[in-house]
Formats: structure tokens, sequence, C-alpha cells
């Protein structure tokens, strides 16, 4: 089956704790992307992926961080997680070009105290 | 800079009744555009796209949408409403051929009322 997958679903951790949420998708994409959805804001662009080793800044890239060192794999990196980044998390995918629409994964809810 | 206005936070329609979502946009250049849906506890699933063509797209579950380019409008609309179509809609936009990012609306609620 097609997916992208995101792991995990749901963490609470605190204040400064290093985390990483995997992303993995199985459809061959060379384009992913980070989103954090908050109420009434929609769903912001974190960072974006062109493909393996090139990545670029979304409208929000403040505190994380990204890789991709694989075309499947884009983890997206808190190097000292803050209350403001409590959100909802979606990793996304698209092939082909960008007329294509996007597949999300389920989502990651994060909370940070 | 490209944006997505979504103008009403919640729709409230009695079951059988036509649906239709607003959503206005501002893009240089030629638009694309999607709409998503987003269930309760799950990911977004696209339901259809505008990329060049007919104005009226045909998407999934029965969804339509027409875009105006006057107007800078793609309204969502379905010409009769489902329970089971209560969700969280987005309308998205991103800049033609040329475009990478993908800039969301704030999303609409839609409440279907048996």
């Amino acid at each position: 089956e097609a997916q992208v997958t995101q792991n995990p679903r749901y963490l609470i951790t605190v204040t400064g704790k290093k985390l990483t949420v995997t992303c993995s998708q199985n459809m061959n994409h060379e384009y992913m992307s980070w989103y954090r959805q908050d109420p009434g804001l929609g769903l912001r662009q974190i960072y974006y992926s062109m493909n393996v080793e090139v990545t670029d800044k979304g409208d929000v890239p403040e505190g994380y961080k990204v890789s991709r060192k694989e075309k499947r794999n884009f983890p997206l990196i808190l190097e000292s997680p803050s209350p403001n980044q409590t959100s909802l998390y979606f990793c996304a995918s698209r092939g082909g070009g960008n007329y294509n629409e996007q597949f999300f994964g389920p989502g990651t809810r994060l909370t940070v105290l | 800079a490209q944006s997505v206005a979504q103008p009403e936070d919640q729709v409230n329609v009695a079951e059988g009744n036509p649906l239709t979502v607003k959503c206005t946009y501002s893009v240089s250049g030629n638009p694309y555009l999607f709409w998503y849906v987003q269930y309760p506890n799950r990911g977004l699933q696209f339901l259809l796209k505008y990329i060049t063509g007919d104005n009226l797209v045909k998407g999934s579950y029965g969804f339509e949408a027409e875009f105006n380019k006057s107007q800078t409008s793609f309204h969502l609309k379905k010409p009769s409403a489902l329970v089971s179509d209560s969700a969280l809609y987005f309308c998205a936009v991103r800049e033609g051929a040329a475009g990478n990012k993908l800039t969301f609306g704030g999303g609409t609620r839609v409440l279907v009322k048996p």
C-alpha cells in the first residue's frame, strides 16, 4: 500500500530534550515536506526537500532541523524543544511535477511541557 | 507572497442540502489550486485540484470546485451533503510551474446535521 508513515504518533516531552520524528514514504517520491498544524492557522510549512541531500526552509523553520540522506526518509529534529512547538505535525510527499497532489502522513501530536 | 483565505471558520448544513466552502487566493502567475479534507485523528486527504483547462473540476466523494480567475476564487461544492462529509476542509495554492511551496488556508470546519 502506498503510504507515508510517521513515528511516533503521540509524544509528550519536556523543554530542552532533543527529539526526532521520523517520516518515511514508499512511493519513490522526490519531494518531501514537513508542516505544523495549529488551530486557525492551517498548515504551515517547516522545511521541504526536493531530493536526497537537497533541503530548504519553509515558512516556520526556526527551532527545527531536517536531513535527507535517503530518498524515502525525511526526519524532523527538534534539538531543544520549547512549549511553543507544541503542535500537530504532518509529513507529506509528492512525486513528479508540482502539479501533483501531496500525500500526507497520519500526523504526530507533540506536547512540550 | 502567496496566500489563501477561507473566510468561514465553520459551515453548518442539513443533510441533503447543498454544501459550499469558500476559498480565495492570491498568487503571482498562474495558480495551482487544491482542496484537502481532514477527518478526526487522520492526515489530510486529497479531494481535487485545478491546474489548467475546464474551470469546473470534479473530485472524490462527489465534490467539485469552480475556478474563477477574475474573482480569484476556488469554492468547493457538493450538491447534496452527507453526515459523513463532516470534517475540516483546507484550500491550498501553489504558484504554477515554478512554485515549490504549497500555502494552505486556515481551514473550514463543516458540520452536516441529520
